[in-house]
């Protein structure tokens, strides 16, 4: 399967300040990311579609303004948090679509564990 | 929308046994794909295994085997020669064509010594 990585694995960061977290692949061109975003003991929710040169595709109920996506090159796909709050502390994860080949299965970060305090 | 349905929220079974983890899904399409992905405790979500739905042979991966019934819209995994590595959360996982992955609410696997 592909390989995705995840800059940070784990950030504490105080109320009020931004947060980014990378998604890279490794070994393949994803014209698509996805970025979930999963709390304690359960399933992962999606949050926004992330398409490289073009705007992110949020979720209903996800802030745009507040988690910012960025998809800038077929190998990087950035999210934001932006004015972080306790209530934004949970675990992210990204995946990607290879742009060719088994579009349909999705290959997943190792996560990002963010704590607000 | 879709939905799936993982029925056990936990399960537990012998090292060495076999296990059946229950899905079954909601669709009015006939062609999608279906999936198991375990998170182990480092929470890093591995592919286990995929069916194609136009497929009518089950998928095998080692140790690891699906029961896919397109009528009854279920997908069970079983795991064959349980392992204490095996231990992990199993999310099943539903796709269309241009839609969002969707998946279950998770069974937790525990292999007992």
């Amino acid at each position: 399967g592909a390989v995705v990585s995840q800059h940070p694995s784990w950030v504490i960061c105080k109320s009020g300040t931004s947060v980014k977290i990378e998604c890279r692949s490794l070994d393949f061109q994803a014209t698509t990311m996805f970025w979930y975003r999963q709390f304690p003991k359960q399933s992962l929710m999606l949050m926004a579609t992330s398409n490289e040169g073009s705007k992110a595709t949020y979720e209903q109920g996800v802030e745009k303004d507040k988690f910012l996506i960025n998809h800038a090159s077929l190998t990087l796909s950035t999210l934001t948090v932006t004015s972080a709050h306790p209530e934004d502390s949970s675990f992210y994860i990204c995946s990607t679509m290879t742009s060719g080949g088994a579009w349909e299965t999705q290959y997943f970060g190792p996560g990002t564990r963010l704590l607000v305090l | 929308a879709q939905t799936v349905t993982q029925s056990q929220p936990e399960m537990s079974v012998q090292e060495a046994e076999t296990v059946t983890l229950s899905c079954t899904y909601d669709t009015s399409e006939s062609n999608y794909y279906l999936f198991w992905y375990k998170q182990p405790p480092s929470r890093q979500m591995i592919l286990v295994i995929r069916q194609e739905a136009y497929k009518q042979q089950n998928a095998t991966e080692n140790r690891f085997s699906v029961n896919f019934q397109k009528a009854a819209k279920s997908f069970s995994l079983k795991i064959s020669d349980s392992q204490l590595g095996d231990t992990a959360m199993y999310f099943c996982a539903f796709l269309e064509a241009d839609e969002k992955l969707t998946f279950g609410t998770g069974t937790r696997l525990t292999i007992i010594p």
